[in-house]
């Protein structure tokens, strides 16, 4: 079974462009969470989708958007970017059910640049 | 506030030796825990989860670790350290009260395991 795959994995943007960031989750994945990584601030929860709806968002400020497609795969956007958004983006997939113990599959990540 | 302490920043230890990385949590009601991990330039790693019952887990690469309630502790331990555990771990929370899939992640504790 294939992990979860992230789009780009690595990218250099400049400061006022945006960004979009791509997911893909495990096939029967429906859950799927991005969190933001930074050597400062640690792992922080952006936001979660389930069935193409946010279900939970994190603190962040209204830039950092997402949404999922009716494939589960899901996109994030980040937009008039800032040199602090620098960071590795991480996607998480997990298959919500009754039984669900929350466990999380991340992908190996976007890494992004904002010069 | 729910939150994740890992109080050490590193962690050195000599191969073969025994190896122990600490958690605590501040976190209301029911919860799961978790232990990641992340090598270099990579995604997390599931490493191992506490749900109900035993208090100690047991998980991947020989790793375990020991819930203890009263002192809200999650310590992930080996009993003989190879070179390549080492990496970046991460403990994590997921309060179920909310019925959100998000994790809370502690700070990160950098292992380094000695030749």
């Amino acid at each position: 079974k294939a992990g979860v795959t992230q789009t780009p994995r690595y990218l250099i943007k400049t400061r006022g462009q945006q960004v979009t960031l791509s997911c893909s989750p495990i096939s029967g994945h429906r859950s799927v969470s991005w969190y933001q990584q930074t050597p400062g601030q640690g792992l922080q929860f952006l936001f979660e989708y389930f069935s193409e709806t946010q279900r939970n968002k994190g603190n962040f400020p209204g830039r950092f958007s997402g949404r999922q497609f009716s494939n589960s795969r899901s996109e994030m956007n980040v937009s008039t970017l800032e040199l602090g958004d620098s960071a590795l983006y991480l996607c998480a997939s997990s298959f919500l059910a009754e039984t669900n113990t929350g466990e999380l599959f991340f992908g190996e990540g976007s890494r992004l640049t904002v010069l | 506030a729910q939150s994740v302490a890992q109080p050490e920043d590193q962690v050195n230890v000599a191969e073969g030796n025994p190896l122990t990385v600490k958690c605590t949590y501040s976190v209301s009601g029911n919860l799961y825990l978790f232990w990641y991990v992340q090598y270099p330039n990579r995604g997390l790693q599931f490493l191992l989860k506490y749900i109900t019952g035993d208090n100690l887990v047991k998980g991947s690469y020989g790793f375990e670790a020991e819930f203890n309630k009263s002192q809200t502790s999650f310590h992930l331990k080996k009993p003989s350290a190879l070179v390549s555990d080492s990496a970046l771990y991460f403990c994590a929370v997921r309060p179920l009260q909310t019925g959100a899939n998000n994790l809370f992640f502690g700070t990160g504790t950098r292992l380094t395991v000695i030749p």
